[in-house]
């Protein structure tokens, strides 16, 4: 079945440095791409998204592009901040209309 | 519009006992999830519905758990008989199908649960 995998945290960076997190997905037909985020007690948020190969979805100065040749949707900001602080989820929706989730990368940003 | 609404958004019970959650989705949206979240772990997938038509049941999902959504407006998520394996974060999410794209969840801040 559909299923989504991400690097495991946590992720401890400086203020400023670039942030990678990496998402690999399988799944049958063209699903679409998701992060979404959770900050410390509050709900999911949608982050950005991507619909088909090659889309380049960005949001708050995140962005993930779609790769449909390596199943990859990687997260990145050049440049990170304390306020970024959160557990990242990649996510896809493919013909069964709902969201399979990869299991969460903590995000933790130092001044 | 007060995006997803979940209540409660804590629930201390004792093993064996029933507890019932409720979600109030976004006015017009269409569908209508439950997911479970454990400490860890990414959102698990339960069940959702299209209108008060539920769709689909994850296989994962015990006997003891029925939702519904009587008019296609709010839902509940029913477990009875509790066991300690169900203490988790219960999230509702809706959303609106517009057939083709991308459909976007919009989650609730979820409904903790603690089974003693």
């Amino acid at each position: 079945g559909d299923s989504v995998t991400q690097m495991e945290g946590p992720v401890t960076l400086s203020e400023e440095a670039f942030l990678t997190i990496n998402c690999t997905y399988t799944a049958t037909g063209y699903p679409s791409l998701f992060w979404y985020v959770q900050y410390p007690g509050e709900g999911l948020q949608l982050l950005l998204k991507a619909t088909k190969a090659d889309d380049k979805g960005s949001n708050k100065g995140f962005e993930a592009t779609y790769r449909k040749e390596t199943t990859s949707f990687h997260l990145e900001k050049g440049s990170v901040q304390v306020s970024d602080s959160a557990v990242y989820f990649c996510a896809l929706s493919g013909a069964t209309n709902k969201l399979i989730f990869g299991t969460g990368t903590l995000l933790a940003v130092q001044p | 519009d007060t995006g997803v609404s979940q209540d409660p958004r804590h629930k201390i019970t004792k093993r064996g006992q029933n507890v019932t959650f409720r979600c109030d989705p976004i006015s017009e949206h269409n569908r209508l999830y439950w997911y479970r979240q454990t400490l860890g772990q990414g959102p698990e997938f339960l069940t959702y519905f299209q209108n008060e038509a539920q769709l689909e049941k994850s296989r994962l999902l015990s006997d003891r758990f029925s939702a519904e959504r009587p008019k296609g407006s709010f839902s509940t998520l029913e477990i009875q008989r509790t066991e300690q394996g169900d203490s988790a974060m219960y999230l509702c999410a809706s959303s609106q199908n517009v057939g083709t794209g991308a459909n976007v969840l919009t989650f609730g801040a979820g409904s903790r649960l603690t089974v003693l």
